[in-house]
């Protein structure tokens, strides 16, 4: 059975740092597209990252720069190392993997979401 | 950049009433373009991909079509558990993007 599970989000002041993590299982996360998304309170939803099987990665241009995702094949995790956070970068923060190896933008497997609030 | 426009922000049917998204995108994406459903404090649900498929285990209500710029979501005929926000998202995969539109929120009458 597939599952994802997030950690890390919490409170940080502005200009910190965090790092979430999503904790796979019933699969390899070296082998699937994935990726993480976020919900800002009032707002809609944006992709923030996605990392490509082949390795290519896509960044939302309001967290490029800051934010960089990888994988722990290892610990089978998928990562947001986000740097320099801002106010706006307050939301919950959704990891996600692809259907399979041939669907690079089909993402139906989520995780339940990890809040992220950067308060001074 | 490609720019999504998701009309309209809002609506109010009722139960039974068939219900229609539109989005437009600047310019051509083929059918590189997804929906989505996402109700408060869950996550976002995918209901149709590549424009018009319908995603495994989704009920046949929910369709999608459209191809180059103008895409189109219907619910044929709305349930009380519909209530939710739903949004366009377009994707590329050389190079990567995904851009989610502004999203359209449902509210029973």
């Amino acid at each position: 059975e597939v599952q994802l599970v997030e950690s890390g989000g919490g409170l940080v002041q502005p200009g910190g740092s965090l790092r979430l993590s999503c904790a796979a299982s019933g699969f390899s996360v070296s082998g699937y597209y994935m990726g993480w998304a976020r919900q800002i309170p009032g707002k809609g939803l944006e992709w923030v990252s996605v990392i490509h099987s082949g390795g290519s990665t896509f960044y939302a241009d309001s967290v490029k720069g800051r934010f960089t995702i990888s994988r722990y094949t290892s610990r089978n995790t998928l990562n947001l190392q986000m740097n320099s956070l801002r106010r706006e970068d307050t939301a919950i923060y959704y990891c996600a993997r692809a259907y399979n190896i041939n669907y690079y933008a089909r993402f139906v497997y989520w995780g339940q979401g990890t809040l992220v609030t950067v308060s001074s | 950049d490609i720019q999504m426009t998701q009309s309209p922000s809002s609506l109010s049917p009722s139960v039974g009433d068939r219900v229609t998204i539109t989005c437009q995108a600047s310019q051509d994406i083929s059918n590189r373009l997804n929906w989505y459903q996402h109700k408060p404090g869950k996550a976002p649900k995918l209901l149709i991909y590549d424009a018009s498929n319908l995603e495994t285990g989704v009920p046949s209500r929910f369709s999608g079509s459209g191809s180059g710029t103008h895409f189109t979501f219907t619910i044929t005929s709305l349930q009380p558990e519909d209530i939710a926000t739903y949004y366009c998202q377009h994707h590329n995969s050389l190079p990567p993007m995904y851009t989610f539109g502004q999203g359209t929120k449902l509210e029973i009458k």
